[in-house]
């Protein structure tokens, strides 16, 4: 079993649709990511989180530490928005290596 | 703000060939890391410097070695270039002293060997 898993592996959906990509993770963490990795590869880090939410233009992440799960929500998803979303985890167990999802590939339908 | 830089952005090579890849980290950041990326993979860890010491060792190959320098910068050798090592190489630092869970992300060097 993976330290985090993230779903769904792929997601289509419609310009405008509120899309949800879900993240689990199994070890203990200091801090978790959300990261977007478009089709040139370059990753653009989104969110760092402990706890709570957080809430950047159309991007919203939120974190249980209780339940080990976090979610990032898109509202007003727009075609730009297309590209891989992943959840990495702080682990606390080995000096701040993050542990990576697999990856969410989001395609966003004009 | 300054970013991580790394360089080249794009190296091809041919097998049995070496290659340097080279990371400038965000000034004042203590801590940097290199990661592995195949073709539709997902990143691997592969080393990881704090204070120009190695602090932790992932899934680098022995023909792979890596340091960092006293300005910080680090560079990732390759010697004996098989296919199997074309991936995005990231580079990533962060400021352990401050918590250290922030890690910034370079644009990465795409390296091709034919």
């Amino acid at each position: 079993k993976n330290e985090v898993e993230q779903s769904p592996q792929n997601l289509t959906a419609q310009e405008g649709e509120f899309i949800t990509i879900n993240c689990s993770y199994s070890v203990g963490i200091s801090a978790l990511h959300w990261l977007q990795q478009h089709p040139g590869g370059g990753i653009v880090s989104l969110f760092m989180l402990s706890s709570g939410k957080k809430k950047h233009g159309r991007l919203i992440a939120t974190i249980n530490i209780q339940e080990k799960h976090s979610s990032l929500h898109i509202t007003a998803s727009h075609p730009r928005d297309s590209a891989v979303y992943i959840c990495a985890v702080v682990s606390m167990d080995s000096n701040y290596q993050l542990i990576w999802g697999a990856g969410t590939k989001l395609i966003i339908k004009p | 703000a300054a970013g991580v830089i790394q360089s080249p952005r794009h190296l091809i090579k041919e097998k049995r060939e070496t290659a340097t890849l080279k990371c400038y980290p965000i000034p004042r950041h203590d801590t940097v890391y290199w990661y592995q990326q195949g073709p539709g993979q997902d990143p691997q860890f592969l080393i990881s410097f704090y204070e120009k010491m190695q602090s932790d060792k992932g899934s680098i190959p022995d023909r792979f070695s890596a340091q960092q320098f006293s300005d910080y910068h680090s560079e990732l050798n390759m010697s004996s270039l098989e296919l199997g090592d074309s991936a995005l190489y990231f580079c990533a630092s962060t400021l352990r002293l401050n918590g250290g869970e922030t890690q910034y992300f370079g644009p990465g060097t795409r390296l091709l060997v034919l």
